[in-house]
This record gives structure tokens, C-alpha cells and sequence, in this order.
């Protein structure tokens, strides 16, 4: 088993619906989570962080955290053109020495 | 405030060469990690230093290694070049270490192996 695992995609949704992105975890020690969005050719930007139970709103973002599932989304609301991108969750916990653990990403396509 | 600069951004590379790569943090953050990226295996962690001490190493050979000076500018060194080592090599820096520290990423370096 993966320690984080996303469905690869790619997940298409047209302009303007939420887009759902999803990510499990193995690790139940796990403390920090993340989510990165990296464009074709570029490297990973965070647009989101997560330490609590529940959900934690920025924007047209949305992470929800569910630690008992072992269970991390992101919701992206009004979804644009300019959010097609790989969406990398990463994972974090102090017995792993504080590195990120990464799953392979979602690739997200809205359509116009 | 600038971010996390990486140089060189692109190097090709003979098969047994060695390389180094640079990474200066964004300013005040001392902690610098590094990781590779590749179409097949994704993101894996390298390393992570914080205070020129390395804090964590990931599971990759002796051949890749790095260092932190005083300033918390970061290099990572990879020694006989293997056509596998061709990735794109980012560095994150943190403000703080420990599991909810942010990492901000550079822009890369991509790295070729012929």
C-alpha cells in the first residue's frame, strides 16, 4: 500500500463546477497535510494546509481533514481554465522526521 | 521578498560526470529540503537540513549528497551520473522545522543524463 495515494485522473469538470480532488493516507501518526498545485513544466506551488479535523476555507479552496478515514480532499469551487494542473496532497508527521510525503498527483482538465 | 532560488535551472550531464546543485532559501527560512521528481516514482524526498545539520535522508544511494552552509544556502551533490539520476531536482525551503512546517518549492533544476 501506498503511504499517499490520489487517483491519477485525469478528473475533467467543466467551467464553473467544483472540482473534487481526493487523497488517502497510511500513516495514522500523520499531523500535517498539504496541498500543492504544479502546472506542466513548473514546480509546486501550496495553496493549502491543513492540521484539523474538518474543513479549513481560502477562497474558492476548501480542504477537508477526516484523521479517523485517513482521509484528505480539496474542493475547488467555480473551478477555471487556469486551474488545470496536477494537484499533489503531501503529508507530514514528526515520525517521519518532518518530510513531506507525497502521492503522485490528480491531473485536473476544466473544460471552457 | 524573493523565493526559493534554485541554480543552474537546466544542466546536461555526461553518464560518470559528477553535478552540483544550489538552492538559496527564501530569506530567514533555515530549513532546506530537497527532492526529485520523476514522471514514473513522482516526488521523493531526498533530504532535509536544518542549522547545516542534516536532519532526515531518504532512501536513495551514497552518490547523492548535500550540505548547508551558515547563510542556510543549500547544494546537493550527485556523484557517477546514471542515466536514471535525469529528473527535475527541487529544493523547499521552511520557516521552522517539524511536521506542520510549510515548504515553498524553487523552481527546479532540471537535470539531463546522456
Amino acid at each position: 500500500q501506498k503511504e499517499v495515494e490520489q487517483n491519477s485522473g485525469p478528473l475533467s469538470v467543466p467551467e464553473g463546477a467544483i472540482a473534487s480532488l481526493n487523497c488517502t493516507y497510511s500513516d495514522r501518526v500523520s499531523q500535517s497535510f498539504f496541498w500543492y498545485r504544479q502546472y506542466s513544466g513548473k514546480s509546486p506551488e501550496l495553496i493549502m494546509s491543513i492540521y484539523s479535523n474538518g474543513d479549513k476555507e481560502d477562497g474558492r479552496f476548501t480542504a477537508q481533514l477526516n484523521k479517523a478515514s485517513q482521509y484528505v480532499s480539496l474542493l475547488i469551487r467555480d473551478s477555471q481554465p487556469s486551474d488545470s494542473a496536477t494537484y499533489l496532497c503531501a503529508v507530514n508527521s514528526e515520525n517521519q522526521g518532518g518530510k513531506l510525503i507525497f502521492g503522485q498527483g490528480t491531473e485536473l482538465s476544466v473544460k471552457p | 521578498k524573493a523565493g526559493v532560488t534554485q541554480t543552474p535551472r537546466y544542466l546536461i550531464k555526461t553518464r560518470g560526470q559528477q553535478v552540483t546543485l544550489s538552492c538559496s532559501p527564501i530569506s530567514g527560512h533555515r530549513s532546506v529540503s530537497w527532492y526529485q521528481q520523476t514522471p514514473g516514482q513522482g516526488l521523493q524526498f531526498l533530504f532535509e537540513y536544518f542549522s547545516e545539520t542534516q536532519r532526515n535522508k531518504g532512501n536513495f544511494p551514497g552518490r547523492f549528497s548535500g550540505r548547508q552552509f551558515s547563510n542556510s544556502r543549500s547544494e546537493m551533490n550527485v556523484s557517477t551520473l546514471e542515466l536514471g539520476d535525469s529528473a527535475l531536482y527541487l529544493c523547499a525551503s521552511s520557516l521552522a522545522v517539524g511536521a506542520g512546517a510549510e515548504a515553498f518549492f524553487g523552481q527546479g533544476t532540471r537535470l539531463t543524463v546522456v
